[in-house]
């Protein structure tokens, strides 16, 4: 089945800045990545998905790689700011086939104002 | 609209005794997920339902593990003889369909074995 690694599992910047989490998967057949945001005590929220005829994509200050050879992906949020503190996961899936997901382990991301 | 909706929020119960957890989908969802998230962990597939067919049941952890869903609507997922490794936040989610569609994720149910 399919595994998905996800890295780091904590990320501390400077508010301003910019953060990069890096996720790999094992699977070739997956073509679906969302990320999901999950702030303390809440639910899991999508804030960025690609599909895999997809290199890149953008969403305002959040932008998603995705690298099918090498088989791993990347989110990148830029001019980071309190707010976006939480705990992020990755994950992987094969859209049509269950679409079930297969998530990262989380980084959880502190934004230092 | 009304988003995915889980009951109990919260549910402690003693070893061994049976727990049953209740998702209500987004309306209109055929497809229906539930996740096991361990404290400090990443979320782990247990089972999928798409419309009336048979259900996906290769995440289930063992066979105490179960889950039914009545057509396209509520969905129960059961635990028998419930151990302490149980203790987790269970999720449920639902999409439009199976296919590249975002899941929505309801509040969890929070169960802790004593």
């Amino acid at each position: 089945g399919e595994n998905v690694e996800q890295h780091p599992s904590t990320l501390s910047v400077q508010e301003g800045d910019s953060a990069v989490i890096k996720c790999t998967y094992s699977d070739s057949a997956s073509n679906y990545f969302p990320w999901y945001k999950q702030e303390l005590g809440k639910r899991p929220q999508l804030i960025i998905d690609i599909r895999s005829n997809v290199g890149e994509k953008k969403d305002q200050r959040i932008a998603v790689t995705l690298n099918k050879t090498a088989k791993h992906f990347s989110l990148h949020i830029t001019e980071t700011q309190p707010e976006d503190s939480a705990v992020y996961f990755c994950a992987a899936s094969r859209a049509g086939a269950g679409n079930m997901l297969t998530f990262g382990g989380g980084t959880r991301l502190m934004v230092k104002p | 609209g009304a988003g995915v909706s889980q009951s109990p929020s919260n549910k402690v119960t003693e070893k061994g005794k049976d727990v049953e957890l209740r998702c209500d989908p987004i309306s209109g969802h055929t497809a229906l997920y539930w996740y096991r998230q361990r404290l400090g962990q990443g979320l782990e597939f247990l089972i999928y339902f798409q419309g009336n067919s048979a259900p996906d049941k290769s995440g289930l952890p063992s066979d105490r593990f179960s889950a039914e869903r009545t057509g396209e609507s509520v969905s129960t997922l059961t635990i028998q003889r419930t151990q302490q490794e149980d203790s987790a936040v269970y999720l449920c989610a639902s999409s439009r369909t199976s296919a590249y569609n975002e899941q929505f994720f309801g509040p969890g149910t929070r169960l802790t074995v004593l």
